[in-house]
């Protein structure tokens, strides 16, 4: 079947704008997870669902990133104010059930602040 | 709290012949799982080989497979035969039993000379 899907695919934007980042998890995984990652460096974990509550949002690095996945399918991360430090590639992944699954990812977003 | 070492920036092989990458981990978990993941220039994240910790068998995957020694936490990636394909940087990660955030390592890039 389909794998994860995100969007937009690229996103340039100047700075202090906000931006929406999209993420369409595999049919039927229960848990989404969103990482960022900087380049020639492995993703790190900013927070994760299962199905549509928030359950760890401990690696969002500041007030300015939420995220949100209100129907427990497609997820939202939005950073708002964008400063030129927030440009990065931005996955998302998910997995059938919490924990012990493996993680599927996404394309990714690359997210350029001017 | 997790951590994972790629001690090799880069690494070299001639097309048909055996790599091994290097990894090392740190966990305080009694159970986890340990994944290898590739990235191509498309910058995709696509899952190579996974192992379970619990088991003492360790993984294989067609031309993939992995030398784990839990006593000496190391997890290393052997592929055999390498193609063109397989040139990417490769990531390892640890996930814990009961944890959802993947952490990864810093990476290594894989060159195929034909």
């Amino acid at each position: 079947g389909a794998g994860v899907s995100q969007s937009p695919r690229y996103k340039v934007t100047k700075r202090g704008q906000d931006v929406a980042l999209r993420c369409d998890p595999i049919s039927g995984h229960v848990s989404l997870y969103w990482y960022r990652q900087a380049l020639g460096q492995g993703p790190e974990f900013l927070t994760y669902f299962n199905y549509e509550a928030q359950q760890d949002k401990s690696g969002l690095p500041n007030d300015r990133f939420s995220a949100e996945r209100p129907e427990g399918s497609i997820s939202t991360l939005t950073i708002q104010r964008t400063e030129q430090r927030d440009s990065a590639m931005y996955r998302c992944a998910s997995s059938l059930a919490l924990g012990t699954d493996t993680q599927y990812f996404g394309p990714g977003t690359r997210l350029t602040v001017l | 709290a997790q951590t994972v070492t790629q001690s090799q920036p880069e690494m070299s092989v001639q097309e048909a012949e055996t790599v091994t990458l290097s990894c090392t981990y740190d966990t305080s978990e009694s159970d986890y799982y340990l994944f290898w993941y590739k990235q191509p220039p498309s910058r995709q994240m696509i899952l190579v080989i996974r192992q379970e910790a619990y088991k003492q068998q360790n993984a294989t995957e067609n031309r993939f497979s992995v030398n784990f020694q839990k006593a000496a936490k190391s997890f290393s990636l052997k592929i055999s035969d390498s193609q063109l394909g397989d040139a990417a940087m490769y990531f390892c990660a640890c996930l814990p039993e009961y944890g959802n955030k993947l952490v990864f390592g810093a990476g290594t890039i894989l060159r195929v000379k034909s």
